[in-house]
C-alpha cells in the first residue's frame, strides 16, 4: 500500500462544474495535510492546508478531512480552464520526522 | 518579500559528473527540504536541513548530500551522476515541521 494514494486521472470536467479530487493516506498519526497545484513544467504551488477534521473553505476551494477514514479531498467549485493542472496531495509523516509525503498527483482538465 | 529561490533553473551534465544546486528559503523560514520529482510522479523526499544539520533523510544513496549555511540557505550535491538522476529538483522551506512548505521554481537537471 502506498503511503499517499491519489487517482492519477486524468479527471475531465466541464467549465463551471465542481471538480472533486481525492486522497487517502496510511499514517494514522499524521496531523497536517496539504494540497498543491502544479502546472506543467512548473513547481508545486500551495493552495490549501488542513489540520482538523471537517471542511475548510478558501474562495472556490474546499478541503475536507476525515482522519478516521484517513481521507482528504479537495473540491473546486465553478471550475475554470485555468484550473487545469496536476493536483498533489501531501501528508506530513509525523512518525517519520515530519517530512511531506506526496501522492502521484491527479491531472485535472477543465473543458471550456 | 522574496519567496524560495533556486539556482540554476536548468542544467545539463554528463554522466559521472558532479552537480551543486542552490536554494534560498523564504524570509523567516529556517527549515529547508529537498525533493526529486520525476516526470509524471509526485515529489520524493531527499532530505531536510534545520540548524545546519541534516534532520531527516529519504531513501536516496550517499551520492546525494547537502549542506545548510548559517543564513539558512542550502545546497544539494549529487556525485557520480547517473542518467536516472535526470529530474526536477525542488527545494521547499517552512517555519517548522508540519507547517506549510513553499517551493522554489525548481532546477531541471538533465544527465546525458
Amino acid at each position: 500500500q502506498k503511503e499517499v494514494e491519489q487517482n492519477s486521472g486524468p479527471l475531465s470536467v466541464p467549465e463551471g462544474a465542481i471538480a472533486s479530487l481525492n486522497c487517502t493516506y496510511s499514517d494514522r498519526v499524521s496531523q497536517s495535510f496539504f494540497w498543491y497545484r502544479q502546472y506543467s513544467g512548473k513547481s508545486p504551488e500551495l493552495i490549501m492546508s488542513i489540520y482538523s477534521n471537517g471542511d475548510k473553505e478558501d474562495g472556490r476551494f474546499t478541503a475536507q478531512l476525515n482522519k478516521a477514514s484517513q481521507y482528504v479531498s479537495l473540491l473546486i467549485r465553478d471550475s475554470q480552464p485555468s484550473d487545469s493542472a496536476t493536483y498533489l496531495c501531501a501528508v506530513e509523516a509525523r512518525n517519520q520526522g515530519g517530512k511531506l509525503i506526496f501522492g502521484q498527483g491527479t491531472e485535472l482538465s477543465v473543458k471550456p | 518579500d522574496a519567496g524560495v529561490t533556486q539556482s540554476p533553473t536548468h542544467l545539463i551534465k554528463t554522466r559521472g559528473q558532479q552537480v551543486t544546486l542552490r536554494c534560498s528559503p523564504k524570509s523567516g523560514h529556517d527549515t529547508v527540504s529537498w525533493y526529486q520529482q520525476a516526470l509524471g510522479q509526485g515529489p520524493q523526499f531527499i532530505f531536510q536541513y534545520y540548524e545546519e544539520e541534516e534532520r531527516q533523510r529519504g531513501n536516496f544513496p550517499d551520492r546525494f548530500s547537502g549542506h545548510q549555511f548559517p543564513n539558512y540557505s542550502s545546497e544539494l550535491n549529487v556525485n557520480a551522476l547517473l542518467l536516472g538522476d535526470s529530474a526536477l529538483y525542488l527545494c521547499a522551506s517552512s517555519v517548522e515541521l508540519g507547517t506549510e512548505a513553499f517551493f522554489g521554481q525548481g532546477t531541471r537537471l538533465t544527465v546525458v
